[in-house]
């Protein structure tokens, strides 16, 4: 596609219910990420795919957030029993390559997620 | 975690004036980028400054990278009201993943 494309673009959620979150990534790109970004804060990393899997899931705050992207292409990340402070914008990147080759990494524009 | 930290958090000027906008880091690098954000909306890429690299120009940005004091510098120069937005720096050390900053908050007055 064109760009980075992320559904939905707003959430409102109750808390302890489950949310996915999509991720389609611009075609051809190998290299997938999430990010989580709170208000008045930047991003913070949450997981980096290489392909299929997962090349770094440091990121992730607890065992409640997962993310996969079976066919190394859409991603989705998956949020149990959510919580107010899961509250955030949840940002989706992608490039050509990961690694260290410097690529520009192209940003969707979010989905906001409000746990009340 | 932020690796880079963004100095003012906030800065306001007239337009046609310059910004200057700062980011230090604090491990060793592959690269460095700059992100701008309008409220509301996804990151947009700016530049990238590879860690060989001193300086390097796009249009009206101008960005330094100082590998020994672990900084970096964003000038946009004649500025506009549409300007306006938050500026991150964002750090490659490994692995392909960034590190961003706190975000300078820029507005431009007309």
């Amino acid at each position: 596609g064109a760009g980075v494309s992320q559904t939905p673009s707003n959430k409102v959620t109750e808390k302890g219910k489950y949310v996915e979150l999509r991720c389609d990534p611009i075609s051809g790109h190998t290299a997938l990420y999430w990010y989580r970004q709170s208000l008045g804060q930047g991003p913070e990393f949450l997981i980096y795919f290489q392909g299929t899997g997962a090349a770094d899931d440091s990121g992730l705050p607890n065992d409640r957030f997962f993310a996969v992207r079976p066919e190394g292409s859409v991603s989705t990340l998956k949020i149990q029993r959510t919580e107010r402070g899961d509250s955030a914008v949840y940002l989706c990147a992608s490039s050509l390559t990961g690694g260290i080759t410097g690529n520009t990494i192209y940003f969707g524009e979010g989905s906001w997620l409000t746990v009340v | 975690s932020q690796q880079g930290e963004e100095d003012p958090q906030a800065l306001s000027i007239q337009e046609g004036e310059n910004a200057t906008m700062n980011c230090s880091y604090k491990t060793s690098i592959n690269n460095l980028q700059w992100y701008r954000q309008n409220s509301g909306r996804g990151l947009v890429h700016l530049i990238l400054i590879r860690s060989n690299e001193r300086e390097k120009h796009s249009g009206r940005l101008r960005v330094t990278l100082d590998t020994s004091k672990k900084s970096s510098s964003l000038l946009i120069t004649a500025s506009r009201a549409a300007d306006t937005a938050s500026y991150f720096c964002a750090t490659d050390a490994a692995g392909g993943k960034l590190i961003f900053g706190q975000g300078t908050e820029l507005s431009v007055k007309p």
